[in-house]
């Protein structure tokens, strides 16, 4: 069974960078043809789907948000990360990671637990 | 992008009553590539209905999705205490995927 979890700093300065790391259980990164994903979701708010990679490492991103993120996975880990550069409060959400199905911007299941980050200085 | 609606932004109802939640597209899905999330307070959400009619594992069979185009609705037929929680519809049928803003069912 696939199981996803979410890791990294709760709090991030403005015009920093965001890092977050997904590890998970039940596939392997380099096989399978998986897509990941990332989602966030501000306090009280809706959902935002941010980035997808696939197994083969093609990303492909929100073009909101097209310019400040870079999606990478560590095939030896069974990790794919999230880095969102330049940040400021708008930023602040809980950052879901998901495995996409059908496409990189398919449903989403499963999901992560979430980790929320919150940019203030 | 394609803009996802959901009304009401409430639902005030009793266990047992019947849910309709709709979801409306600014412009068509294609392949009906809707999908519906359930999500508790301080839980991550939870994939109920994909393909816009399909229910994912698990998934007890009070919940069903129904609609094409522009147009979607979830039913939950008879609501149980454990099915109060904020609802999201996903469009997939482009890029980028899109999510509504959500639809509360509270307990009347």
């Amino acid at each position: 069974q696939l199981q996803l979890q979410e890791s990294g700093p709760g709090l991030v300065k403005p015009s920093e960078t965001l890092s977050l790391t997904c590890t998970f259980s039940g596939a392997s990164i380099g096989s399978n043809s998986y897509y990941w994903g990332w989602i966030r979701q501000p306090p009280g708010k809706g959902l935002e789907w941010i980035g997808s990679i696939y197994y083969t490492g093609s990303t492909y991103y929100n073009p909101s948000l097209k310019s400040r993120v870079t999606i990478s996975a560590d095939t030896s880990k069974n990790q794919f990360s999230l880095k969102l550069s330049s940040v400021t409060a708008a930023d602040t959400a809980v950052y879901y990671c998901a495995r996409p199905k059908s496409s990189w911007y398919g449903w989403f299941d499963p999901w992560g637990q979430g980790t929320l980050v919150t940019v203030s200085s | 992008e394609i803009v996802l609606t959901q009304s009401p932004g409430t639902l005030s109802l009793s266990p047992g009553e019947r849910a309709t939640l709709s979801c409306r597209a600014s412009q068509s899905v294609s392949s009906n590539y809707l999908a519906w999330y359930q999500q508790k307070p301080g839980q991550a959400p939870r994939l109920l209905i994909y393909g816009a009619s399909s229910r994912a594992t698990g998934i007890p069979d009070r919940f069903s999705g129904s609609g094409s185009g522009t147009d979607f609705t979830l039913t939950i037929s008879r609501l149980e205490p454990e099915d109060f929680a904020v609802f999201y519809c996903q469009q997939y049928g482009s890029s980028p995927g899109t999510f509504g803003q959500g639809t509360k069912v509270e307990i009347k």
